[in-house]
């Protein structure tokens, strides 16, 4: 059965702070997203991955960046947490032709 | 841009009825169309995928219909139950369509009563 798995599924930082949101997938996927989600704004893509080392900007990169060292594993880091990044974080994997598969999503609270 | 529109408000029905879920896209023509279900707390699961040469979907108790004339996608759950109760994305790819990107809706929230 297929599994994304996101690290934390609650977080709590300090605004300043450096923030990591790890994503791991076990399909052997090339392409991985990172979305976050707020009240009626639906899933907003932040960054996606379509192979190792690779990464392109969604419609809301600001503040964020991403890595990607291995194929299963993506990461989305907050260079410095703000409040304004509190928020659900969703991570999501694909292969080709296939429909988007979700971890359970980071709630991440910026204090 | 493009544009996506799900009813916002809460969609209530009674156990047994059939529920309908409204997806409009506007400023392109998607090839394709998918529908997720999203329980509170967790993330979205896949339910179903329609082509524009399809007129509809069904799985179970399930049917999807993409009308690219109207730029709609209705979801229908038929003899719904309280175990349908979430909320329903609509996620067309977007303009560019590589790398399997994807819109979503703000999503519908299902309530199914007994």
């Amino acid at each position: 059965d297929v599994k994304v798995t996101q690290s934390s599924r609650y977080l709590v930082k300090r605004t300043g702070e450096k923030v990591f949101l790890e994503c791991v997938q076990d399909m052997d996927h090339e392409n991985m997203f990172w979305y976050r989600q707020d009240p009626g704004l639906g899933l907003r893509l932040i960054y996606f991955s379509y192979d190792v080392k690779m990464k392109e900007k969604g419609d809301i990169p600001e503040g964020y960046s991403v890595s990607r060292e291995k194929k299963e594993r993506f990461s989305l880091i907050l260079e410095s947490a703000s409040t304004n990044q509190t928020s659900m974080y969703l991570c999501a994997s694909t292969g080709v032709d296939q429909p988007q598969h979700f971890g359970d999503g980071t709630r991440l609270s910026i204090l | 841009s493009q544009k996506i529109e799900q009813n916002s408000e809460a969609l209530n029905i009674q156990e047994g009825k059939t529920a309908t879920l409204t997806c409009n896209y506007t400023n392109y023509s998607p090839a394709y169309l998918q529908w997720y279900r999203q329980d509170p707390g967790r993330g979205p699961v896949f339910l179903l995928l329609i082509r524009e040469n399809e007129k509809e979907k069904r799985k179970e108790r399930l049917k999807v219909t993409f009308d690219t004339t109207l730029k709609q996608s209705l979801f229908h759950i038929t003899a719904s139950q309280p175990a349908d109760s979430a909320t329903y994305l609509c996620a067309p790819p977007t303009l560019s369509g590589g790398y399997n990107k994807l819109i979503f809706g703000a999503g519908t929230r299902l309530a199914v009563h007994p």
